[in-house]
C-alpha cells in the first residue's frame, strides 16, 4: 500500500459549477478526515466519517459541500455551484482509529488543488 | 478555544540547529504534532509527542513540550537545505478524537 490517494490532483473550474474528488485512504483504515487548506494557512478540518458513518461535521462545511463514504472505503467530497471562495487545496487523512497515538495518527494525500474562475 | 499560534518564518544558516515554537490554547490535548509540508507535495508527518511526555527525540529532531506554558517546539540539529519546508504545529483536542487543530505554519528558509 503507498499511502492515501486522492483525485484529481488538480481540478480548475467556472464558478456554479459542480465538482466532486475522490480519496483512497490507506487500506484497513477506518477513520477517514476531510481538511481544506488555503493559501498560507494551516488545514481546517471539514468533516470525518468512521467507516461509513459520517461523525462530524465543521461549520465550515456548507450546504453545498457534501461527503460520502458509501462502503467504508473510498470517500467523496461534493462541491455545488462552486464559488471563488471555495478555491483551496482539498486534504485527505487516514487513520487506523483504534485508539492511541500510533493508530490515530493521521496520515494525509497530496491533495487536490482546486480553483474556481 | 482551540487555537494554535506560531511564528510565521525562520530563516537558519546550513549545519546550525533550528527550532520553530508554538503555543496552543486547549489544555485537555492528547497528542501534538509535528508535520512537514514542502511545495506541491501533502503533510508528512514527522513526530509526535504524547501530552503526559515532555520530551521526545528522533535522530535529529527534539520535541519538547511544557503543558504548564502550553509551548511545543520543535529543534531539528543540523539543518540542512532539504529540511527547506513549511512546519505545521497541531494539536489534537481530547474534546474530539476526530480532528486536528493545525497552526498557520513556520516557513523554514536555509541560508548557504
Amino acid at each position: 500500500d503507498t499511502g492515501v490517494s486522492q483525485d484529481p490532483r488538480h481540478k480548475i473550474t467556472k464558478r456554479g459549477q459542480n465538482v466532486t474528488f475522490r480519496c483512497d485512504p490507506i487500506s484497513e483504515h477506518n477513520r477517514l478526515y476531510w481538511y481544506r487548506q488555503t493559501l498560507g494557512q494551516g488545514p481546517e478540518f471539514l468533516t470525518y466519517f468512521q467507516n461509513e458513518a459520517q461523525l462530524e461535521k465543521s461549520r465550515l462545511l456548507s450546504d453545498r459541500f457534501s461527503a460520502e463514504r458509501p462502503k467504508g472505503s473510498f470517500s467523496t467530497l461534493e462541491i455545488q455551484r462552486t464559488e471563488q471562495g471555495d478555491s483551496a487545496m482539498y486534504l485527505c487523512a487516514s487513520t487506523e482509529g483504534y485508539g492511541g497515538a500510533s493508530t490515530d495518527t493521521q496520515y494525509f494525500g497530496p491533495g487536490t488543488r482546486l480553483t474556481v474562475l | 478555544g482551540e487555537d494554535v499560534e506560531q511564528s510565521l518564518f525562520l530563516s537558519v544558516r546550513e549545519g546550525d540547529s533550528s527550532v520553530i515554537n508554538c503555543t496552543y490554547t486547549d489544555s485537555s490535548s492528547t497528542y501534538l504534532y509535528w508535520y512537514k509540508q514542502e511545495p506541491g507535495a501533502g503533510l508528512q508527518l514527522l513526530t509526535y509527542i504524547f501530552s503526559n511526555m515532555d520530551m521526545k527525540q528522533d535522530q535529529r529532531l527534539t520535541v519538547l513540550l511544557n503543558k504548564k506554558d502550553k509551548h511545543l517546539s520543535l529543534r531539528i540539529a543540523d539543518t540542512q537545505t532539504g529540511d527547506s519546508a513549511i512546519y505545521f504545529c497541531a494539536e489534537s483536542p481530547y474534546s474530539s478524537a476526530s480532528k486536528i487543530i493545525f497552526g498557520s505554519g513556520t516557513r523554514l528558509s536555509i541560508r548557504p
